[in-house]
């Protein structure tokens, strides 16, 4: 089953506002990372946040984290067309293994 | 990218055929994997290497077999497939236990009739 859990599953916006989108995760984490996925294509890293990190920028990226609540969001401020694309989170449980969210769809109208 | 490529990358095959999937890679990553994407369940692993000949079985690896004889490919077989196989499949490499990115290749969409 899908340790990562992401709500919501599908979100549509108007270009310039802001999205947000959350994860939930089950067990304990050494990092968790979101991807982007644009359709028909491989994932893209975007940002890494640690278990001992609470938030973390990266340009038009806020993420933070809630290790007591085993969740995170990410929000992207400013959304441009280009943000049109599917957001997994994705967490490292050990040296190896991750395990991705189900993802959320998000449709950014021009 | 990260130079990564997938072979082929699209494959329609019939029920029972064996079907070898590519993943090469030109970054010299210690680690790869093989996932696939349904709808509704985001990306599952199905099997990941750790090293050359070094593999290990992810959370749906039932009817999959790896095997990585050097370190730029990982192939991934399906002995008999069958439509539940039906999917799309994604490669991903990663540096090594120094860095925590995952970089996937472009992906191999297989349909099993």
């Amino acid at each position: 089953s899908q340790q990562g859990e992401e709500d919501p599953q599908a979100l549509s916006i108007q270009e310039g506002e802001n999205a947000t989108m959350n994860c939930s995760y089950k067990t304990s984490i050494n990092n968790l990372q979101w991807y982007r996925q644009n359709s028909g294509r491989g994932l893209v890293h975007l940002i890494l946040i640690r278990s001992n990190e609470r938030e973390k920028h990266s340009g038009r990226l806020r993420v933070t984290l809630d290790t007591s609540k085993k969740s995170s969001s990410l929000l992207i401020t400013a959304s441009r067309a280009a943000d049109t694309a599917s957001y997994f989170c994705a967490t490292l449980s050990g040296t190896y293994k991750y395990i991705f969210g189900t993802g959320t769809r998000l449709k950014v109208l021009a | 990218d990260a130079g990564i490529t997938q072979s082929p990358r699209h494959k329609v095959t019939e029920t029972g055929t064996p079907v070898t999937l590519r993943c090469h890679q030109t970054e010299n990553h210690r680690y790869m994997y093989w996932y696939r994407q349904d709808p509704g369940h985001g990306l599952r692993l199905i099997h990941y290497s750790y090293g050359v000949k070094d593999t290990d079985k992810g959370e749906v690896s039932d009817g999959y077999s790896v095997s990585r004889s050097k370190t730029e490919d990982f192939l991934l077989t399906l002995e008999s497939a069958t439509s539940s196989q039906t999917s799309v499949y994604f490669c991903a490499t990663r540096r090594g236990t120094d860095e925590e990115t995952q970089y996937f290749g472009p992906g191999t969409r297989l349909l099993v009739l």
